[in-house]
Formats: structure tokens, sequence, C-alpha cells
């Protein structure tokens, strides 16, 4: 049983870009939540996706935007890339009885 | 908002040792306090999880516990072993399990064989 599967897993862009980034949920889960972790620190959170609708969000800017598909992946946006927006990005997903499971993450750098 | 405070940011011990992790919260309305390891490259992994009606919770050489008046938990690895070394997470919702995550900085623990 597959887990929690993201791609890529590492990526390169420059300033102004823009990013996606594509989540495929462990079998069986519903919810999708997406994490920013920065070097040497804990996960942050950024929103989570429920029946394809944002269901709860985190202190982000509006150039983070998702997507949820009705087969429960995910796609994370982020618009106007700054040098700051450069971390480990986590995705989780998860079912009502269940706690978290979270995939490897996509590296992104921002030069 | 929620914050979460952990300590400390690195441990060392011998292999056979206990290791305490602590971790402290701000909101009283918290009630679900899981426990990640993180190891070099790869996402975070649950390695336990406690509730806000439980006041301790035991997985074999691991243990949580919860002291809901002075709002901190504990995570406590009995007879460490080198592939116990990794960064540990805790974090705490407001929302049960399916609830956004407040995550602390996390600990860097090293087992010496």
């Amino acid at each position: 049983d597959a887990g929690v599967t993201q791609s890529p897993t590492h990526l390169i862009k420059t300033r102004g870009q823009q990013v996606t980034l594509r989540c495929s949920p462990k079998s069986g889960h519903d919810t999708v939540s997406w994490y920013q972790q920065a070097l040497g620190q804990g996960p942050q959170f950024i929103f989570q996706y429920y029946e394809e609708e944002e269901r709860q969000r985190g202190n982000f800017p509006d150039r983070f935007s998702g997507h949820q598909f009705p087969n429960y992946s995910s796609e994370l946006n982020v618009n106007a890339l700054l040098l700051g927006d450069s971390a480990l990005y986590l995705c989780a997903s998860s079912l009502v009885s269940d706690g978290y499971t979270f995939g490897s993450g996509t590296r992104l750098t921002v030069v | 908002g929620e914050n979460v405070e952990q300590h400390p940011s690195t441990l060392s011990v011998q292999e056979g040792d206990s290791a305490v992790i602590k971790c402290t919260y701000s909101d009283s309305a918290s009630n679900y306090f899981p426990w990640y390891k993180q190891e070099l490259g790869k996402g975070p992994q649950l390695i336990i999880d406690i509730r806000s009606n439980v006041g301790e919770k035991k997985d074999q050489r691991i243990a949580v516990t919860l002291n809901k008046t002075a709002k901190h938990f504990s995570l406590h690895i009995t007879e460490t072993q080198p592939e116990d070394s990794a960064v540990y997470f805790c974090a705490a919702s407001t929302r049960g399990s399916q609830g956004n995550l407040i995550f602390g900085k996390g600990t860097k623990l090293s087992v010496k064989p």
C-alpha cells in the first residue's frame, strides 16, 4: 500500500516565477494538508483540503493556493516566488480516524 | 494563536540510556498531541500520539505523558538504540487529529553506540 507520494522531489525556480507541487494521498485518505518546513524548523501549516474545498488555512499569503481533485490528489501553487519561499514542502493525508501520514516532501529552492 | 515550545534542541545519549523531550503549549483548547520522528531526507513519521482525555500512553519503548493543568507533554524513549537517532517534533492541535498541527522546533537526538 503506497503512502503519500509527492512530485517532484527537488525543484529550482527563479524569483518571480510560479511553481506547482503535486501530492497523491495514502490510499483511503480523503483529506490533504500542506506544510512548509524551513531548514532547521518545524513544519508550518499552509492549508487543508477536504471534499475539494479549502477547509482550514494557516497564516500564509494569497500567493499560496491549492486545489484538490475528485480522486483526492492535490496541488500546491505558489505565485511570484520569493527567496524566502525556499523550503521543504510537505503533503500530509489523513482520514477521520487516523492521524496524518506525511510524504517525503518537495525541496524547493528559489534563486 | 497556539504556540508550542520544545526542549532541548539537541540531546545526546549513550545507547541503552533513556531520552526525554519536553514540550509546552499555550492554547488550553488543544486536545491532540502527536510526536513525529524525521530522518534525513524523509518526511515526519508519526510515532505516538495522545489525546487530552488521557494522561499517559505507552507503545513498547516509547511513552508520552500529558499534564493539562501545566500545559505540557513529554516523550520518553527507553533503552535507546542508534537507529533512534533523528529529529523529533512535538505538535498540538485544537481540532483533534484532523486539525492543523502547530509544531515545536524539533529536538535532534543522537544515540552513541
